[in-house]
């Protein structure tokens, strides 16, 4: 099983929907959790933190479920400038986050 | 934005040759990291540093080396390149390493 999975997609979706991705991790010693976001040709950039069940930020939430090992990200009324690709991180228990490959989300007027 | 920069931004050069890659911090950021991104690959981890004259390997570090002589900087070097090191290199910062990492502009490197 690889340490960090993501569906790549692309998930398609028309502007005003929400669209939600799952990022399953194995390592059950991870305590911080990051989502990024990656526009094409660019540097990830950090979208949200999530250091206990969840976090809120605006259109974005993170939820966490330790039980089953997955985390994940919902975005509501999704905007054209949504569009992206969206990296999971869990930290590892040393200093190295491992990253999954990343779920590509294209919003459509 | 974390101030980070890499340089160059973009390099072609030929098989065998060496060539350095250069990270450059502002932010007084310990932890230190370079990345490879490949399409269907992700973001790979080759070599961090946990302060000055402190590194470590990462997953695929073969072909590459690094130095951090200060706070501010690292360095990547491939002594000598190869055309399966044609990539896109991130450097990171992080302060307290296992946390939110903040990324540089990027480095596209072509081997020919």
């Amino acid at each position: 099983r690889k340490e960090v999975e993501q569906d790549p997609g692309p998930f398609n979706v028309p502007e005003g929907a929400t669209v939600a991705f799952n990022c399953t991790y194995s390592n059950s010693a991870s305590q911080s959790f990051f989502w990024y976001r990656q526009d094409c040709r660019k540097e990830p950039k950090l979208l949200m933190s999530v250091y206990s069940s969840g976090n809120e930020d605006g259109r974005f939430t993170a939820q966490l479920n330790r039980a089953s090992q997955y985390i994940s990200l919902l975005i509501r009324d999704s905007k054209l400038s949504d569009s992206a690709t969206y990296l999971c991180a869990p930290s590892g228990g040393s200093y190295i986050p491992t990253f999954g490959r990343g779920t590509s989300l294209i919003v459509h007027p | 934005d974390a101030g980070i920069t890499q340089s160059p931004r973009h390099k072609v050069t030929e098989t065998g040759t060496p060539v350095t890659l250069r990270c450059h911090q502002t932010e007084n950021h310990r932890y230190m990291y370079w990345y490879r991104q490949d399409p269907g690959h992700g973001l790979r981890l080759i070599h961090y540093s946990y302060g000055v004259k402190d590194t470590d390997k990462g997953e695929v570090s073969d072909g590459y080396s690094v130095s951090r002589s200060k706070t501010e900087d690292f360095l990547l070097t491939l002594e000598s390149a190869t055309s399966s090191q044609t990539s896109v290199y991130f450097c990171a910062i992080s302060d307290r390493g296992d946390y939110e990492q903040y990324f540089g502009p990027g480095t596209r490197l072509t081997v020919t």
